[in-house]
């Protein structure tokens, strides 16, 4: 069946250093969305892509879609110690109103 | 935007009795909902997608008679963890899209149920 994942499962990193999270499909998607989910907290959306090579910005995070539609990554510039929580992508399952979530990335960030 | 209720944030129960959940779409229809149950630290995991007016589909190795779903109407589902046990203790999820929109999830504030 489809798979999602994520990688790296968690990340520490100093404040004010970047981030990276790489999200791979093992189908191509007809979209990829992100979510964040604080510590303590349900997950809340952020974006969806949808076109091949697609680059979308929010401030310090740039979100990009692969050309095959198969993977993606949501990059945080300048850590911040608000950016702590963890980063799902999810892409539509084969069939039906599903979402597939990877595994997440946890974000945690040193002040 | 679009909103997900879900009831009650947190629970403690004794061994032996079951605990219901309720998820509600505020202002859209949802024909399915789905019910997530997460280990801390860990991921979303799906348990079971929640079909208004028939049966829930389950996921592979999760027992439908411990965790009854019912998807009575447009606008809510109930999660009911019957005879409950410390292992059921975790953080259950539901999110809905809205119908006929290829738009993202809305998720619920979550349930910690604890299990004493």
């Amino acid at each position: 069946g489809q798979q999602v994942m994520q990688i790296p499962q968690y990340q520490h990193v100093q404040e004010g250093e970047d981030f990276t999270t790489y999200c791979n499909s093992s189908t191509t998607l007809s979209n990829i969305q992100w979510y964040k989910q604080r510590p303590g907290g349900h997950p809340v959306f952020l974006i969806q892509l949808v076109k091949s090579g697609e680059v979308k910005k929010q401030k310090r995070l740039t979100f990009q879609f692969g050309e095959a539609k198969k993977n993606s990554s949501l990059h945080i510039t300048a850590t911040q110690t608000t950016d702590v929580g963890t980063y799902f992508c999810a892409g539509p399952h084969n069939a039906g109103n599903m979402l597939t979530f990877g595994g997440g990335t946890r974000l945690m960030v040193k002040p | 935007g679009a909103v997900v209720s879900q009831h009650p944030s947190r629970v403690i129960c004794k061994s032996g009795t079951s605990v219901k959940i309720e998820c509600r779409s505020l202002d859209f229809q949802a024909t399915t909902m789905f019910w997530y149950r997460q280990f801390p630290k860990k991921s979303l995991m799906l348990m079971a997608t929640s079909n208004e007016g028939s049966k829930a589909t389950y996921e592979q190795g999760v027992e439908k008679d411990k965790f009854l779903i019912n998807h009575a109407s447009l606008t809510l589902s109930t999660l009911t963890v019957t005879s409950a046990h410390p292992e059921d203790s975790s953080f259950y999820i539901c999110s809905a899209r809205p119908l006929n929109r290829d738009t993202e999830a809305f998720f619920g504030q979550g349930t910690r149920l604890t299990v004493v």
